[in-house]
């Protein structure tokens, strides 16, 4: 079945750039997602990338998408103290016959240093 | 526009009681549905409405049902809760069309 696969930790220094990668299966998915989540709250979007897109620019984020490896990756610049929190990748799947689930790894807990 | 709203925010039931969750939407979308979030487990889907009077079940179906008599409104039923079901459940909306889902603040349920 469908399955998206990302690492559980990353800790980085306060002004590094951190990288956090994703794995996906369904070939199929039309967008793949980065979400945020800070301690008890919810879900935040932050940034999305179409299938047939490379690369997305937004600000500090930048999203690299290797179609042919399956490779998602999201690349903070300038890391922030306030960036501390989840980040969770999630691919569309067609679930009956809807492209608009969403299949989200397990999240990967970014840790910024002072 | 207040996005996705969910009541309650915290919730505490005892094994066997029924609650629901409420869920709803200003932004006109089409498209809702309710995930669970576990520890290590990531989100997972519970269910899914891709309109008013149509509902399917997601991956995690079992012990829950659900409705849509309105666009807006898209409320979780549990009906005899169990300890398995301590989560925190998300509803998620989007418009038709497209798949960026907006996500409500979230339900912490425990079940004792």
């Amino acid at each position: 079945g469908e399955d998206v696969e990302q690492s559980l930790f990353l800790s980085v220094r306060e002004g590094d750039s951190s990288v956090i990668n994703c794995t996906y299966t369904d070939s199929s998915s039309t967008y793949l997602y980065w979400y945020k989540q800070e301690p008890g709250a919810g879900l935040q979007l932050l940034t999305y990338i179409f299938s047939n897109m490379d690369m997305k620019q937004d600000q500090r984020l930048t999203v690299l998408l290797n179609k042919k490896d399956k490779h998602l990756s999201l690349r903070i610049a300038d890391t922030q103290t306030g960036d501390s929190a989840i980040y969770f990748c999630a691919e569309s799947i067609d679930y009956g016959g809807s492209q608009g689930n969403l299949i989200f790894g397990k999240g990967t807990k970014l840790s910024v240093k002072p | 526009n207040a996005g996705v709203t969910q009541t309650p925010k915290f919730q505490v039931l005892k094994t066997g009681q029924s609650m629901t969750l409420q869920c709803a939407q200003d932004m006109n979308h089409e498209y809702m549905s309710w995930y669970r979030q576990d520890p290590g487990m990531g989100l997972r889907l519970i269910h899914y409405s891709v309109g008013a009077g149509i509902t399917d079940q997601g991956e995690v179906p079992n012990g829950y049902n659900v409705s849509r008599s309105t666009t807006e409104d898209f409320p979780l039923r549990l009906l005899s809760a169990a300890p398995s079901q301590t989560s925190v459940y998300f509803c998620a909306s989007s418009s038709s069309g497209t798949d960026t889902q907006y996500f409500g603040p979230g339900t912490r349920l425990t079940v004792l």
